[in-house]
């Protein structure tokens, strides 16, 4: 079984600082893991993948992220925040098989101050 | 290419009535995933299929919701009869069979509100 933990459902940053969305997971077996954000009104737009290649991330928008079997974590950075980062991010994690069900984290809603 | 539709994007309906949701899927994509979420909660898998088949049906809630995917291209999602607790974001996805991509494309999702 999986399970995804989200720390903080809502992260305010200033324009231009460093953005960093926590998440952490359980997987009884090797972990696919996802970072997807969804802007108002739209549908989930899938950030980066992790699929057991390097374990830093990079993906779309400036954002990246590291995969730490140790620490069981999938930590969202991003070095400088710009006002449309602002929307909700949603960690998730698929085990074992190729195209099975996600597994969501709570969701973040990142704010940005100008 | 056309991304993952849904419709309708919001439904207001009494308890006890019922409500077809509707999933187009990126064409050629065989599976095809319902997920909701209801409000302050996360997001969660209802259903998976693989073409018409009902590869996954773990999450369902209940016998009141009902998903078909007849011809392995849209798939409808019925309520009936709807109750409170069914309000939320339906969310469909579909993806590849293919372990290149792993990826699943979402829809912009339906609002359900049941009153």
């Amino acid at each position: 079984a999986q399970s995804v933990t989200q720390l903080g459902s809502h992260v305010s940053v200033s324009e231009g600082a460093l953005v960093l969305l926590r998440c952490n997971y359980s997987s009884s077996v090797p972990p696919y893991l996802f970072w997807y954000v969804q802007y108002p009104n739209q549908g989930l737009q899938l950030l980066l993948k992790y699929t057991s290649a390097a374990t830093l991330v990079k993906g779309i928008n400036g954002f990246e992220a590291e995969f730490k079997k140790s620490e069981t974590s999938f930590h969202l950075t991003k070095p400088s925040a710009h006002m449309s980062d602002a929307a909700e991010y949603f960690c998730a994690v698929r085990g074992g098989t190729s195209y099975g069900k996600l597994t969501f984290g709570q969701g973040t809603i990142l704010t940005v101050h100008p | 290419e056309a991304g993952v539709t849904q419709f309708p994007s919001h439904s207001v309906i009494e308890k006890g009535q019922t409500v077809t949701l509707r999933c187009d899927p990126i064409s050629g994509h065989d599976n095809l995933y319902w997920y909701r979420r209801v409000m302050g909660k996360e997001i969660k898998f209802l259903l998976h299929f693989v073409k018409e088949s009902k590869q996954d049906e773990s999450g369902m809630p209940n016998n009141r919701f009902l998903a078909e995917r007849t011809g392995g291209t849209y798939s409808t999602l019925k309520v009936q009869p709807a109750e409170l607790e069914d309000s939320g974001v339906y969310f469909c996805a579909s993806s590849q069979i293919d372990t290149r991509t792993y990826e699943q494309y979402f829809g912009p999702g339906t609002r359900l509100t049941v009153t």
